[in-house]
């Protein structure tokens, strides 16, 4: 069965530094999507950066990029230059390609709650 | 506007009452999901759907029913509300259901089961 563990329950890190955020998955798939997404205090789900099982580059978008390590099945979430707006939930994600379901889902980690300090 | 939208928000209901969350969306898309988020479980999938009429169980669908009877609303029921059904559900969209379509999600309805 398909599964994502998030190991770091909560992370500090200072204004202006990188912070990686830790995403490993278990699928026997070869088809199979990752994603991030961010949970502000606010509440809403925020969409960050995808992954495709078949992408040879590590996806980026701004100062978000995916550290895409498939042998070792992990999809680390890297931000650069840290802001204070970057202290929220990260929730990693993959959905795979499961012929014969009805459809196929996403599944979720349990998250890593980032505080970025000034 | 948003192109999905929960209500209500928020909720506060006694144990054994009934319970409705509505899920509307406006992008015609055929995939919607209800998930619940409990701390230390992320979000867990409660039922989906893949087309008008078209439902099925996720891993967390004990207590929960679902319908579709058109293809921008979708229901989660709780048929008589217990403490454990305390959570924040989400709804979300997708406009396909391969490994590349991501979700949109709804705001989130805060339900709290007194």
């Amino acid at each position: 069965a398909q599964k994502i563990t998030q190991t770091q329950p909560g992370m500090f890190v200072q204004e202006k530094e990188a912070v990686t955020l830790d995403c490993t998955y278990d699928t026997s798939d070869p088809s199979y999507g990752l994603f991030w997404y961010k949970q502000p205090s606010s509440g809403e789900m925020i969409f960050l950066i995808y992954q495709g099982s078949y992408d040879q580059q590590n996806a980026t978008e701004g100062r978000y990029s995916l550290n895409f390590q498939k042998a070792r099945k992990s999809a680390n979430l890297v931000i650069s230059a840290s802001q204070l707006g970057d202290s929220a939930m990260y929730f990693c994600a993959m959905r795979e390609v499961s012929y014969g379901g009805a459809t196929n889902k996403l599944i979720f980690g349990t998250g890593t709650l980032l505080a970025v300090q000034p | 506007d948003a192109g999905i939208t929960q209500s209500p928000r928020h909720k506060v209901t006694e144990t054994g009452t009934p319970v409705t969350l509505r899920c509307h969306q406006t992008e015609n898309h055929r995939y919607m999901y209800w998930y619940r988020q409990d701390p230390g479980h992320g979000l867990r999938l409660i039922h989906y759907s893949y087309g008008v009429k078209d439902t099925d169980k996720g891993e967390v669908s004990d207590g929960y029913s679902v319908s579709r009877s058109k293809t921008e609303d979708f229901l989660l029921t709780l048929e008589s509300a217990t403490s454990s059904q305390t959570s924040v559900y989400f709804c979300a969209i997708s406009e396909g259901d391969a490994a590349n379509y991501g979700y949109t999600f709804g705001s989130g309805t805060r339900l709290t089961v007194v």
